[in-house]
């Protein structure tokens, strides 16, 4: 079993939907949590970061962490063509160096 | 600004080839990173340099050295590569280990093709 686990889709939404992307992990000590969007062939670009649990908001992104069943969810609200990508989730316990565990991607596909 | 840049954007090389890969960040970052990634997966880890001390070597062949001139430059030199080696090298900076916050950013990546 991995440790992120994440579904690749595709994910396939019309534009303007509410778009929930999740990761399920299983190692209790991760506490930072990440989200990035990767275009085909670019590098990812980072688009959240919490810390523990709870929500935090960035216009039409929200993250949550949810610790106690171990979930993680990106959603995006008023979703465009232009959020078309592959969704990459990523996490690090605390004090655990520099090391990143990813899950394997979700790529969403929004259509106008 | 947040920005990592990585050149060259694409590389061709045959297998008796030397290259190098170049990443330059102006962030203050004392952290960098070297990742590999193959088409539909997470990136794969590779090196990691704190403070310009190479800190981590996840058990890349030798073929794959690196190399960390100072603060704002990362580089990783190429040699004698095989055709499954070809994928995205991404190059990411971030704080060290006790900054207080530790997102990492990442270039736009060199697609590197081993002929």
């Amino acid at each position: 079993q991995k440790e992120v686990e994440q579904d690749p889709g595709p994910l396939s939404v019309p534009e303007g939907a509410i778009v929930s992307l999740n990761c399920t992990y299983s190692n209790s000590a991760f506490q930072y949590f990440m989200w990035y969007r990767q275009y085909s062939r670019k590098g990812p670009e980072l688009l959240m970061y919490t810390y523990s649990s709870g929500n935090k908001e960035d216009g039409r992104f929200t993250a949550q962490v949810d610790k106690s069943s171990k979930y993680i969810s990106l959603f995006i609200r008023d979703s465009q063509p232009s959020d078309s990508a592959t969704y990459l989730c990523a996490m690090r316990p605390r004090g655990a160096g520099n090391m990143l565990t990813f899950g394997g991607g979700t790529r969403l596909m929004v259509k106008p | 600004d947040t920005e990592v840049t990585q050149t060259p954007k694409h590389l061709v090389m045959g297998m008796t080839n030397k290259k190098s890969l170049k990443c330059e960040q102006h962030m203050g970052h004392r952290a960098m990173y070297w990742y590999k990634q193959k088409a539909k997966k997470p990136p794969e880890l590779m090196f990691v340099y704190s403070y310009e001390k190479l800190s981590i070597n996840e058990s890349v062949p030798s073929r794959f050295s690196p190399e960390c001139p100072n603060s704002s430059l990362l580089n990783l030199h190429l040699h004698a590569l095989q055709p499954e080696d070809s994928a995205l090298y991404l190059c990411a900076s971030s704080q060290p280990r006790g900054a207080s916050s530790y997102e990492q950013y990442f270039g736009p990546g060199t697609r590197l093709t081993v002929t």
